[in-house]
């Protein structure tokens, strides 16, 4: 019974690099929600997906950053041309439906830009 | 703008004894709340949750109790245990209300719970 899986679990990029995370769901679940941990605060909501769409990108910074959630394949959170603020923990959760029910979180990619 | 507070950054107790870790929250649109355990390295993992229309609930050792009048809530821990030791989040949605369910979570408060 898998939990939800992300890899990388630890992303050193240069800056300007691409950094690609990739989070694939429990099984059973189409909902995938990403958060981010800046260092000694709270999670952050950045996007909220289903299978090929983005239902809810309010929290997305309006630049660099892109998520997407193919038919086939896991669910992956793009930042282009990175900085050394987008050094931070970053977290996919699943949920079997919308907003009505618990969302089960993977260990987390924790990237840093050099 | 801090939906979700928690304004203790650490607690520290003895094995044996009660933990109550505290969390105010601001939106009266919430309706849904949650309490995460995070471990260094780790995922958060859910603990318990309560909503709106209820204002305690209880499961085995840990229990929420939620007064909407005041926008507070608080997790007890009992008793408390050494492996409790993690840092807690606090978390809230407008689960019923038709949002997709995004959680907002608190800062954090780190526990330690002293052998």
């Amino acid at each position: 019974n898998a939990g939800v899986m992300q890899n990388p679990r630890h992303l050193v990029r240069r800056r300007g690099q691409e950094a690609r995370l990739r989070c694939s769901p429990m099984k059973g679940h189409s909902h995938v929600y990403w958060y981010r941990q800046l260092p000694e605060e709270g999670l952050k909501f950045m996007v909220y997906l289903q299978k090929e769409n983005i239902i809810d990108e309010s929290g997305m910074p309006k630049e660099r950053f892109s998520a997407e959630f193919p038919k086939e394949g896991p669910s992956i959170l793009r930042i282009q041309q990175v900085v050394r603020g987008d050094s931070a923990a970053y977290f996919c959760a699943s949920s079997p439906g919308g907003g009505a029910y618990e969302q089960y979180f993977g260990p987390g990619t924790r990237l840093t830009v050099t | 703008d801090q939906q979700v507070k928690q304004n203790s950054p650490s607690l520290s107790v003895q094995e044996g004894r009660i933990s109550i870790l505290n969390c105010d929250y601001t939106n009266s649109m919430f309706d849904y709340f949650l309490w995460y355990k995070k471990y260094p390295a780790e995922g958060p993992t859910f603990l318990i949750s309560i909503s709106s229309i209820k204002d305690k609930n209880e499961d085995g050792r840990f229990t929420v109790f939620l007064n909407k009048s005041a926008k507070h809530l608080s997790l007890h821990i009992v008793p408390s245990q050494p492996g409790d030791s993690a840092v807690y989040f606090c978390a809230a949605s407008e689960r019923f209300s038709g949002n997709t369910g995004k959680l907002i979570f608190g800062q954090g408060t780190t526990l330690q719970v002293k052998p």
